[in-house]
């Protein structure tokens, strides 16, 4: 089975922009969850999508959104970047249940730089 | 809020010595935990993880980890390290009825000499 993939894999934005991040599942798995890494906050839980529903989030400003497609696929948004939004951008994938949670697989990962 | 520590941020070990990660984390309820790994270039990849029964999970190459509850400690242990495990270790927490919600641990990076 095909990993978890991420496009692109490098991005440089200047600030004020917008950035849209791009992350496809594993086959089969319905939960797609974001995390930013650096090197100071290390990986913070950005949102998690199950069924093309938000279904948890973490403690980021509204500028980071995200969404799910009908395909489990999952898009991460980031408008008017700040230098601080400079980061390794992590998306994982699970097969999950609406009950639990379940092993989550990583991707490679988003670097962003924000100049 | 839950937290996750792990205090050793940088260890340095010679081949066949053995290996004690701690972690801890601040949450009363029901937790699922979960040691990940990532080689130098590579991604995130499992290690282990403990959502009940035997305190005590073995997990790949070699690794296990013991859940203590009353400490609520996850420690990762190896009895002999090899140069390929030179990587960095991150502990993971998730609140039972939080679905994939992770909190990370800040890492410890692992070096290993031959």
């Amino acid at each position: 089975k095909a990993g978890v993939t991420q496009t692109p894999r490098y991005l440089i934005k200047t600030r004020g922009q917008q950035v849209t991040l791009s992350c496809s599942p594993i086959s089969g798995h319905r939960s797609v969850s974001w995390y930013q890494q650096t090197p100071g906050q290390g990986l913070q839980f950005l949102f998690e999508y199950f069924s093309e529903t938000q279904r948890n989030k973490g403690n980021f400003p509204g500028r980071f959104s995200g969404r799910q497609f009908s395909n489990s696929r999952s898009e991460m948004n980031v408008s008017t970047l700040e230098l601080g939004d400079s980061a390794l951008y992590l998306c994982a994938s699970s097969l999950a249940s609406t009950s639990g949670v379940e092993t989550q697989y990583f991707g490679p990962g988003t670097r962003l730089l924000v100049l | 809020a839950q937290s996750v520590s792990q205090h050793n941020h940088h260890v340095i070990l010679s081949e066949a010595a053995s290996l004690e990660l701690g972690c801890n984390y601040s949450y009363g309820g029901t937790v699922n935990l979960f040691w990940y790994v990532q080689y130098p270039g590579q991604h995130l990849q499992l290690l282990l993880k403990y959502f009940s029964g035997d305190p005590l999970v073995k997990g790949i190459k070699g690794f296990e980890a013991e859940f203590i509850k009353s400490k609520f400690s996850f420690n990762l242990r190896k009895p002999s390290v090899q140069w390929s495990d030179t990587a960095e270790y991150f502990c993971a927490v998730n609140a039972w009825g939080n679905f994939n919600k992770f909190y990370f641990g800040s890492g410890t990076k692992l070096n290993v000499k031959p």
